[in-house]
């Protein structure tokens, strides 16, 4: 299976800071990688696919970057509904495979 | 716009099997615009792929779980379903069905709200 790794697993920020996620594939897989938030309680919701394209109906503060086996998630000036756990997935073998997590706490 | 609903008993027996049903409204389960997946997460755990199924029929599974995943659709009733068989208490997860398209590329873009599946005696 593609091993995904995601770090930091926590970050404390500010509303109004930027926050960059980093997911890492164990091998390459082009641009086949995905990121969502989930909330408590709720199940994920789509933000980015294809590695850098923006979900329908995402605010575009929102943005994904990266190729191969190296990705980002830049959130821009963070709103309070952002505070959540973010995950990468890909898609490019199968299983498709998520990241642990990364928890966005308030600081 | 498409919506998925999972039900299904939320307690099942150690060794017994897993059964639960998705019910998929505003599209049609058969159209070739969508395929299909379950999913689960572990309490507090990170999200497992169990497997796909498209509008053929055809499957694939998640190599840990291939021997113990059924999953199939019910045309007439626009709805999919999962077993897993041989349940032990590792398979305590809240399950999720979900919808994706060719358009985002193995992404998922509608989850059902999740079901929470109890392996218990």
């Amino acid at each position: 299976d593609i091993q995904m790794t995601q770090s930091p697993s926590f970050v404390s920020a500010s509303v109004g800071d930027r926050v960059t996620i980093t997911c890492r594939a164990s091998q390459g897989i082009g641009t086949w990688l995905a990121w969502y938030q989930q909330k408590p309680g709720k199940a994920p919701n789509l933000l980015i696919y294809s590695a850098s394209s923006l979900q329908s109906g995402v605010p575009s503060r929102f943005s994904g970057s990266g190729s191969g086996t190296a990705f980002t998630l830049t959130i821009n000036t963070l709103q309070p509904d952002d505070f959540a756990t973010y995950f990468c997935q890909q898609s490019s073998g199968f299983p498709f495979t998520f990241g642990q997590g990364t928890k966005l706490e308030i600081k | 716009q498409l919506q998925l609903q999972e039900s299904g008993p939320g307690l099942v027996k150690p060794s017994e099997t897993l059964s639960l049903t998705c019910t998929v409204s505003g599209g049609s389960i058969t159209s070739s615009d969508y395929y299909w997946a379950w999913l689960r997460q572990a309490p507090g755990k990170g999200l497992e792929w169990i497997g796909n199924i498209y509008n053929s029929g055809s499957t694939a599974f998640n190599p840990s779980l291939k021997s113990r995943v059924t999953m199939s659709v019910d045309a007439s009733k626009n709805q999919l379903s999962l077993k897993l068989r041989s349940v032990t208490a590792a398979d305590t997860a809240v399950y999720y069905c979900a919808s994706t398209t060719t358009i985002v590329r193995g992404a998922i873009e509608r989850w059902g709200q999740g079901v929470l599946v109890t392996v218990s005696s």
